[in-house]
C-alpha cells in the first residue's frame, strides 16, 4: 500500500515562529502536493514539485515556501507564521494520473 | 483553468435511503478523470470512485455509482442503501490526463447519515 505520511496530526505555533510541515511517501513517485482544507472553501493547493528540488506556484502560494531535496520528502515552510494560516495542512503524491494518495493531514493552529 | 462546483454545502439522509450528490466543473479539456473523495472525520483522504471521460459508461463501485454527463460537465455521485460509516464529508475532483497533473477540488459536501 502507498503511504504518505505528514509528520504531525496537530500543531500549535505561535505568531512570527518558523514552522516546517514535513510530508514523506514511500511509492517513488514524482509529483508531490501541499493543500490546504478549510471549511467551505475545499481543498486549495498551495504548492506542487515534479521533481527533486523543482516546485510550482499552485493557487494560493502567498506567506508559503516549499523544499524538496529529497524525491520522498516535500516541506511545507511557513517563514512567519501568521494567524490566517490556522487550517488543516495536506499532502498528496502521485506518479501522474490518474490517481493521487494523501496523507493524513495536519491541523495547524497559530495563536 | 479548471473549476469543480459542489452547490449543496450539507445533506442528510436516513440509513439504508439513496441519496445524490451533485457536482459540475468546467474545463476545455477533451482527456480528464473526475473523482469521487470521502473524508470521515479520521481526515484522511479515500478515493470512492473514479470516472475517464473519454468512457461513456458511468463508473460503478458496489453501493456507489455516478451519472456523468460530459456534455453537461456533471458529475453526480449516487450512494445506495447509505449506511452510517457514509457519515463524512464528500469532494469531487478534477485531473487532467496530461503529465505532472493536480487535482482541482471542489468546496464539498457534508453529508450526515441517520440512524
Amino acid at each position: 500500500d502507498v503511504k504518505v505520511t505528514q509528520s504531525s496530526r496537530y500543531l500549535v505555533k505561535r505568531t512570527g515562529e518558523k514552522v516546517f510541515l514535513e510530508c514523506v511517501q514511500d511509492m517513488d513517485h514524482e509529483n508531490m502536493f501541499w493543500y490546504r482544507q478549510d471549511p467551505g472553501l475545499g481543498l486549495r493547493l498551495i504548492y506542487f514539485s515534479y521533481d527533486v528540488k523543482m516546485k510550482e506556484k499552485g493557487d494560493i502560494p502567498e506567506g508559503y515556501s516549499v523544499s524538496r531535496e529529497k524525491k520522498e520528502r516535500f516541506s511545507l515552510i511557513l517563514e512567519s507564521a501568521s494567524t490566517n494560516q490556522t487550517s488543516m495542512y495536506l499532502c498528496a503524491s502521485s506518479f501522474g494520473p490518474p490517481e493521487a494518495f494523501f496523507g493524513q493531514g495536519t491541523r495547524l493552529t497559530v495563536v | 483553468a479548471q473549476t469543480v462546483t459542489q452547490s449543496q454545502p450539507e445533506m442528510s439522509v436516513q440509513e439504508a435511503e439513496t441519496v445524490t450528490l451533485s457536482c459540475t466543473y468546467d474545463t476545455s479539456e477533451n482527456n480528464y478523470y473526475l473523482f469521487w473523495y470521502k473524508q470521515p472525520p479520521s481526515r484522511q483522504m479515500i478515493l470512492v470512485i473514479r470516472q475517464e471521460a473519454y468512457k461513456q459508461q458511468n463508473a460503478t463501485e458496489n453501493r456507489f455509482s455516478v451519472n456523468f454527463q460530459k456534455a453537461a460537465k456533471s458529475f453526480s455521485l449516487k450512494i445506495s442503501d447509505s449506511q452510517l460509516g457514509d457519515t463524512a464529508m464528500y469532494f469531487c475532483a478534477f485531473m487532467r490526463d496530461f503529465g505532472n497533473e493536480k487535482l482541482t477540488f471542489g468546496t464539498g459536501t457534508r453529508l450526515t447519515i441517520i440512524p
